[in-house]
């Protein structure tokens, strides 16, 4: 069975500081990836996603990126980080077909102060 | 464009029926539904074809109008469990070019 892991779990940072978020997907080959952020009391809010390795696509124009270095790991990242970036960071992962289910990994929840 | 979910907000008694739906502005291939728990990430209920059939997750059932562009979730006899928020995403038909798109959510509390 597929399963997805995320972590950290919880994050405290101060302004200005990096950001590296971790995904990893086992149980599955070529799966599309995707970064979700939901501030609280809010959905859920496309922030990259990928078909493939080294394949990003962006959605929000903001000071975070991503990375696909390996099939099945999605890398969150940013080199400085505004108060703005507080939430909750999911990744999600679904199958190359046209239903597109995503399932949804634990999160990170991001605190910057 | 992202689809509108109503109410934004119920809350039942234990046992009781409730009804959330889904809305979209353009013609839709699928509609999938996840319920989220407080802290917790969004879990995968159901998810709803054009020209499927109507769905159902132990006592949650929906429907898909494909015609109106809407889908309905029905629960049932609400447990205490069924609380948290009920997300519903949309694709559209053109569905080579298209994500998942959630809407705002529906906040659902159950007491007892």
């Amino acid at each position: 069975s597929q399963t997805i892991h995320q972590w950290p779990a919880t994050l405290v940072q101060p302004v200005g500081s990096p950001l590296s978020l971790e995904c990893t997907v086992e149980g599955t080959s070529n799966p599309n990836l995707y970064w979700y952020r939901q501030a609280a009391g809010r959905g859920l809010q496309l922030l990259f996603y990928s078909v493939g390795i080294g394949q990003i696509s962006s959605e929000v124009p903001q000071n975070l990126s991503a990375s696909r270095p390996q099939d099945r790991q999605f890398i969150l990242s940013s080199k400085k980080l505004l108060l703005s970036d507080s939430g909750f960071y999911l990744c999600a992962w679904s199958v190359m077909e046209n239903t597109d289910t995503q399932y949804f990994g634990p999160g990170t929840r991001l605190t910057v102060l | 464009q992202q689809p509108v979910q109503s109410p934004q907000a119920v809350i039942l008694r234990e046992g009781e029926d409730a009804v959330i739906n889904c809305s979209s502005s353009k013609a839709l291939y699928s509609v999938h539904w996840y319920r989220q728990k407080h802290g917790e990430a969004p879990v995968f209920l159901m998810i709803l074809l054009k020209g499927g059939e109507q769905m159902r997750h132990e006592k949650i059932s929906a429907s898909f109008n494909e015609k109106k562009q809407q889908s309905s979730l029905y629960l049932t006899a609400s447990q205490l469990s069924y609380s948290g928020t009920y997300f519903c995403g949309t694709i559209g038909s053109n569905f080579g070019n298209e994500k998942l798109t959630f809407g705002t959510g529906t906040r659902l509390t159950i007491i007892p």
